[in-house]
């Protein structure tokens, strides 16, 4: 079965920049697979960050991005903040109703 | 103001029955997709079900496929997870949340604050 893949865990440094990216254990992430992206805090239910691979949800700040890199999506925070610090999820569509959220990645800020 | 408010966790046994519900304010509930998802103690997000603006079309994840039951009301503008033949493994914090389809994209747009369900003895 495939997978939808995330790294873990992230680093980066107050002010710089990060990439975090979805995959799938088997072949490429496209417009087709309709991917978002989630923040979530502990404790907190999830917010929408990024839809449609990369138009922002309402409120959100410009230093969240999302692309399509070469096989995968990808949501990249330009300008990192300490409040940034978050597990993310993308989600994406398998085909046939059914969705899956990657495993989600851990971004510290240090 | 778009607002879900879950309700119906609680403890449950192993083998034990129950249902989660969903209400919705703040949106014209009848024409959106609204779907349930859950992350247990400690671990991920986990799409578990989906049901169509009028109810006829739902989907599952495969783990839940004949234990799980989605169902809405819309004059009542809720959902529903009627829960079956649970398992410790179905422990977990269950959000309702809100689809959105627009410019050929689907996506979560609104959550819940999400209920606990926990199976054990």
């Amino acid at each position: 079965q495939t997978v939808v893949t995330q790294e873990p865990s992230f680093s980066v440094s107050p002010g710089g920049t990060v990439t975090l990216t979805c995959g799938l254990s088997s072949g490429s992430v496209s417009t087709s697979h309709h991917p978002s992206w989630y923040q979530q805090t502990p404790g907190q239910a999830p917010r929408t960050l990024i839809y449609g691979i990369n138009t922002r949800s309402s409120g959100v700040p410009d230093r969240f991005s999302g692309s399509i890199l070469g096989n995968k999506a990808a949501l990249t925070i330009t300008g990192a903040q300490a409040d940034d610090e978050s597990d993310y999820y993308c989600v994406l569509s398998m085909g046939g109703g059914l969705w899956m959220f990657g495993g989600g990645t851990k971004l510290t800020v240090l | 103001e778009v607002q879900l408010v879950e309700s119906g966790g609680g403890l449950v046994q192993p083998g034990g029955s129950l249902r989660l519900s969903c209400a919705a304010s703040g949106f014209t509930f009848s024409t959106y997709w609204m779907t349930w998802v859950r992350q247990a103690p400690g671990k991920g997000l986990e799409w578990v079900a989906s049901i169509k603006r009028d109810g006829s079309v739902k989907y599952y994840v495969d783990s839940v496929k004949g234990r799980f039951t989605i169902s809405r009301d819309n004059a009542k503008n809720s959902i529903y997870l009627h829960m079956d033949s649970l398992r410790p493994e179905d422990t977990a914090v269950y959000y309702c949340a809100r689809w959105t389809y627009s410019s050929s994209y689907f996506w979560l747009e609104y959550w819940g604050q999400g209920t606990l369900l926990t199976v054990s003895t």
